[in-house]
């Protein structure tokens, strides 16, 4: 069966450090790979997907970028911090053609 | 662009009492619409995708219900368990496989 993992589950960061949010997959092959965020208040917010390796679009200009180095690996990153970058943070996946997204457990991050 | 409206934003039911969420979308050509329940602190979990307009989905005590503008998730005599926040989607336009999602219903189920 299919699992995503997603870590570390709380984070809390100085303005202005590095960050780095891994997301694997498991069971599957070529997924389709997202990265959302949900702030307070507000609906989820899709910030980077992926349909293959090296393969990254960008749906919202941030402080924020996305790799693909594995076929079931994403990654979220930031070389700097801000204050508005808190929030939940959800990796999901899907088969090509198919919506039925699957969500990792989210990662809560805090930057101070 | 792409818009999906959810209401009402919270809900508060007494546990046994029956209640309708609902979800009104503005995209043309729908290629399905999706529910999802979340609890707090964890990602959304799917419950249901819905292709037609009078296409209906059951789960337990949950039932959802589409139409040409809108999408109604219905709870029959929901229980504390229940309690949570109910997200539905729709994909963007343009073929692309993403899903933009509405902020959700939270429902507290009392005991």
């Amino acid at each position: 069966s299919q699992t995503i993992h997603q870590w570390p589950a709380t984070l809390v960061q100085p303005v202005g450090s590095p960050l780095s949010l891994e997301c694997t997959v498991e069971g599957t092959s070529n997924p389709n790979l997202y990265w959302y965020r949900q702030a307070a208040g507000r609906g989820l917010q899709l910030l980077f997907y992926s349909v293959g390796i090296g393969q990254i679009s960008s749906e919202v200009p941030q402080n924020l970028s996305a790799s693909r180095p594995q076929d079931r690996q994403f990654i979220l990153s930031s070389k700097k911090l801000l204050l508005s970058d808190s929030g939940f943070y959800l990796c999901a996946w899907s088969k090509g053609g198919d919506y039925g997204y699957t969500f990792g457990s989210g990662t809560r991050l805090t930057v101070v | 662009e792409d818009q999906v409206t959810q209401s009402p934003e919270a809900l508060r039911l007494q546990e046994g009492e029956s209640s309708s969420l609902n979800c009104s979308y503005t995209v043309s050509g729908l290629r399905g619409l999706f529910w999802y329940r979340q609890d707090p602190g964890k990602g959304p979990e799917f419950l249901f995708t819905l292709y037609s307009a009078g296409e209906e989905k059951e789960k337990e005590r949950l039932k959802a219900t589409l139409t040409k503008k809108e999408s109604f998730l219905h709870i029959t005599a929901p229980k504390p368990e229940d309690s949570a926040t109910y997200l539905c989607a729709v994909p963007f336009q343009g073929g692309s496989e993403k899903l933009v999602f509405g902020k959700g219903t939270k429902l507290t189920v009392n005991p």
